[in-house]
């Protein structure tokens, strides 16, 4: 089985701090996705990764940015965490063309 | 971009037979239909995928229309444990640019299941 780790379960951040989360998958996909969960709102897409080093933007990217310097690990970064960012957040992976994502158990981050 | 609509919650009974209609009006030609299933504090999980006609795997059933215009979710004889989100999703497999291709999870159905 594919398995998507996210590094934090939960993690608490003060205003203005750089925030990194990390995912790791282990099953060689090429693409990997970054969303944010709020009640009422759904799964956001923030950023996605069809390739090392590369990004493109998803539907909510300001605020954040991402890393993705090897396969197996995307991170998404907050430059200056505000308290709009708290949020569940999901990581995912998938090879390209395949029938499905696999997510992670997701990070809960709240910033005070 | 094409985007879904579902019905926010559903109540059922154990045992009975669960379909949850999407509707996906704009889906454009190399889009696929997917639904995945989400339980509370947990990531969500891939039931099934189609691109039209009918698709069945150990867990559901997919119906898609001749016109792709909406999808059924069909899950047979549920249980308790079924209680959850599901999601219809609607996109390439592969992630274009984000001006080109985008997936979009809608608002989710919550289906309850009552003994």
């Amino acid at each position: 089985d594919v398995k998507v780790t996210q590094s934090s379960r939960y993690l608490v951040k003060r205003t203005g701090e750089k925030v990194f989360l990390e995912c790791v998958q282990d099953m060689d996909h090429e693409n990997m996705f970054w969303y944010r969960q709020d009640p009422g709102l759904g799964l956001r897409l923030i950023y996605f990764s069809y390739d090392v080093k590369m990004k493109e933007k998803g539907d909510i990217p300001e605020g954040y940015s991402v890393s993705r310097e090897k396969k197996e690990r995307f991170s998404l970064i907050l430059e200056s965490a505000s308290t709009n960012q708290t949020s569940m957040y999901l990581c995912a992976s998938s090879l390209r063309g395949s029938d499905g994502y696999t997510f992670g158990s997701g990070t809960r981050l709240t910033v005070v | 971009l094409a985007k879904t609509t579902q019905p926010i919650s559903m109540d059922s009974y154990e045992g009975q037979e669960v379909n949850i209609t999407c509707s996906h009006n704009n889906i454009a030609t190399n889009d696929y239909i997917t639904w995945y299933q989400q339980f509370p504090s947990q990531g969500p999980r891939f039931i099934i995928q189609g691109y039209k006609t009918k698709v069945t795997n150990e867990v559901a059933s997919l119906f898609i229309p001749a016109d792709r215009k909406s999808s059924t979710l069909s899950l047979p004889r549920v249980s308790l444990s079924d209680t959850a989100v599901y999601y219809c999703l609607v996109g390439p497999l592969v992630p274009f640019s984000s001006n080109t291709g985008k997936l979009i999870f809608g608002q989710g159905t919550t289906l309850q299941v009552k003994p």
